[in-house]
């Protein structure tokens, strides 16, 4: 299973908007619409920030959001704030009860 | 607040068996509700998702590590467990215990690096 293409890096001024794209196939963010991104912070565990292509856990603010179009899903973050500069990965469901993670893109807030 | 704790050996010998345990508190351990994940990370790959184990189901792996993998659970000591065999230096990286939903993961470990030597 390959990993979901990322662009390696990103970046915005605080209050513009960014949006990551996550490039896979029609085995997995083609086929389910279980796309999920997580934000980690340096030294820090990833911690989910989107799942099933646009839904928001709670607590994680509205600036976040979510979608797909055939085999590639987008993380947009609005209102950029400081807070955001992290590595942001996507992951999809696969074939065959599997998983796979993006390759992963950097924000930074300039 | 759920929370999860990886721990093991920081440091495993090439060819041998690295082993890891994940320490679920905060709430009741119900294997029946949750999945378990492992997934770790390393510079040169980023995040790799291992393998689950899903109560009733069994196991599920990448394919690059089924032959070499097996979570086990034990729920009277909220934990469940990683064994990876016959270890090189691509294993070195971090390892992240999860709690999975179906789809994805919602609750994460701090982590725990694991450096294979030669």
């Amino acid at each position: 299973q390959s990993a979901l293409t990322q662009p390696p890096s990103a970046s915005g001024s605080p209050g513009q908007s960014v949006t990551i794209s996550c490039t896979g196939s029609s085995s997995d963010i083609g086929a389910y619409n279980f796309v999920s991104w997580y934000q980690q912070h340096p030294g820090k565990a990833p911690k989910i920030v989107i799942f099933e292509v646009h839904k928001r856990p709670l607590g994680v603010p509205n600036r976040f959001t979510g979608s797909k179009s055939g085999n590639t899903a987008s993380l947009t973050i609005s209102g950029l704030q400081t807070d955001d500069e992290a590595d942001y990965y996507c992951s999809s469901s696969a074939d065959s009860n599997n998983f796979v993670f993006g390759t992963g893109t950097k924000v930074t807030v300039l | 607040q759920l929370q999860l704790q990886a721990s093991g050996p920081g440091l495993v010998k090439a060819s041998e068996t690295l082993s890891l345990i994940c320490t679920v508190s905060g709430e009741s351990f119900n294997g029946r509700t949750y999945y378990w994940a492992w997934i770790r990370q390393s510079p040169g790959r980023g995040l790799e998702w291992i393998g689950s184990f899903y109560s009733g189901r069994g196991s599920y792996f990448t394919s690059s590590l089924e032959s070499r993998a097996t979570i086990s659970v034990d729920a009277s000591k909220n934990q469940f467990s990683l064994k990876l065999d016959a270890v090189s230096a691509a294993d070195t990286a971090v390892y992240y215990c999860a709690r999975q939903r179906r789809t994805d993961f919602d609750f994460w470990g701090q982590g725990t690096l694991v450096t294979v030597s030669s």
